[in-house]
């Protein structure tokens, strides 16, 4: 499978603990973004990068939350002191450097703070 | 703020028929539209783009309409399937403008598909 991978697919965590999610992107892309989405709500945007430079950042991602791509390949996503408002799908995509090309994106990770 | 969004959040449509799903937006400034189609459970997948020097493109079972004048867009799902019930989402794009390129993405149609 070739697409894009994202781990874990399912996340359940106290409030207060941070939790890490990875994406793999698809390998010749150089854009990955992160996106989230709760129930009943289309995927918002996080944050993005092109290689390993992170762009731009939602006002969403508030300072608890973390993202790297240190390679320019693989990403995490770092969520620091969860909160329960924090408990949603987690989507990251990928494409090429364009902006009008096609994302595709990941299974999601459902993350779940109790 | 400028946003895309959906006129009906749930279409019922009968097998065989075709299905006809809605999106407005009001950045006059887009200029790239994506549908894409979610299961439960699943990320968004890309059905079919549309660039802003178009009015209509066609793909497999799919058409997309694009009036910048009143700037709606409108997904034709031809022989609607009970494998395409799902909910769909119209996203935009500003393309590479030098800016943030990402998606805004509307809250979505639920199409369901009756036998």
């Amino acid at each position: 499978d070739t697409g894009v991978s994202q781990d874990p697919r399912h996340k359940i965590t106290k409030r207060g603990q941070n939790v890490t999610f990875r994406c793999d992107p698809i390998s010749e892309h150089n854009r990955l973004y992160w996106y989230r989405q709760t129930l009943g709500q289309g995927p918002e945007f996080l944050t993005y990068f092109q290689n390993e430079a992170q762009l731009e950042k939602s006002r969403l991602l508030s300072d608890r939350f973390s993202a790297e791509r240190p390679k320019g390949s693989f990403s995490t996503l770092e969520i620091q002191r969860t909160e329960q408002g924090d408990s949603a799908m987690y989507l990251c995509a990928s494409s090429f450097q364009s902006g009008d090309t096609e994302a595709f994106f990941g299974q999601g990770t459902r993350l779940t703070v109790v | 703020g400028e946003s895309v969004g959906l006129h009906l959040p749930t279409l019922s449509v009968q097998e065989g028929d075709n299905s006809i799903i809605n999106c407005a937006y009001s950045n006059s400034a887009s200029d790239y539209f994506i549908w894409y189609k979610q299961e439960s459970g699943k990320g968004p997948q890309f059905i079919i783009d549309i660039r802003s020097n178009m009015d209509k493109r066609q793909g497999q079972r799919v058409t997309v309409l694009l009036n910048k004048t009143v700037k709606h867009l409108s997904l034709q799902i031809a022989a609607t399937q009970p494998g395409d019930s799902a909910v769909y989402f119209c996203a935009e794009n500003r393309g590479n403008t030098g800016t943030a390129s990402k998606l805004t993405f509307g809250t979505g149609t639920r199409l369901q598909v009756t036998l």
